[in-house]
């Protein structure tokens, strides 16, 4: 069963436009939720995290939005740019026991076209 | 080039063979991790060590076989494999147990098992 679901697989968007990837999760203990960005032969970077105290983060281009009672989070680009083009990844963590363990989504594909 | 460094980038091997994934990483970090990517699947955790000692070990099969003989350094010893093991294999490593600050992914082998 999946904890951390990102249920598009795929999402095209112009450059300069908004760009939103999705995620859900199912577990109530996850408190803790971060987006990695993974490019072609390259291993996934970390991009954003937010902490469930809180139910938006910014940095930059990059907001993470966190929505608990719905157990949703969702990362904003603005603009979009053509070097986001890349798969995002949604992990999520539960402290305490076995804190060490990043649940990871399937990823969705982001392309940014010119 | 992000700290970890996973060697060799791609292989392929015949199911009776025996061969060895390694990684890298001088970061200082305590804990280090493989996860398996399949396609169209999450990122799975296989193996965590945590200072050397291995703390989790997620249902894999006896043909993948986890070594941490120093913090800097992990392998991950592969024999008679099966076809539907290909797959791409990430280490990472975190600054310790505690994922709040994330893990730094090596750009991962490539295994193609004929």
């Amino acid at each position: 069963d999946q904890q951390v679901k990102q249920n598009s697989p795929s999402l095209s968007v112009q450059e300069g436009r908004i760009s939103i990837l999705n995620c859900d999760y199912t577990n109530s203990m996850f408190d803790y939720f971060l987006w990695y960005k993974k490019y072609p032969a390259e291993g996934p970077t970390f991009l954003i995290s937010i902490s469930s105290i809180k139910d938006k983060n910014e940095d930059g281009r990059f907001t993470v939005f966190l929505n608990k009672s719905a157990k949703h989070l969702s990362l904003h680009i603005v603009p979009s740019q053509p070097g986001d083009s890349a798969v995002y990844f949604c992990a999520a963590s539960a402290s305490g026991g076995s804190n060490y363990k990043l649940t990871f989504g399937k990823g969705t594909l982001l392309t940014v076209n010119p | 080039e992000t700290g970890v460094t996973q060697t060799p980038r791609h292989l392929v091997m015949g199911m009776t063979n025996k061969k060895s994934l390694k990684c890298e990483q001088h970061l200082g970090h305590n804990a280090m991790y493989w996860y398996k990517q399949s396609a169209k699947k999450p990122l799975e955790l296989m193996f965590v060590y945590s200072l050397e000692e291995r703390v989790e070990n997620n249902s894999v099969p006896s043909r993948f076989s986890p070594e941490c003989p120093n913090s800097s350094h992990l392998f991950l010893h592969l024999h008679t494999l099966q076809p539907e093991d290909s797959a791409l294999y990430l280490c990472a490593s975190s600054r310790n147990r505690d994922s709040l600050y994330g893990y730094t992914f090596g750009s991962g082998t490539r295994l193609t098992v004929v």
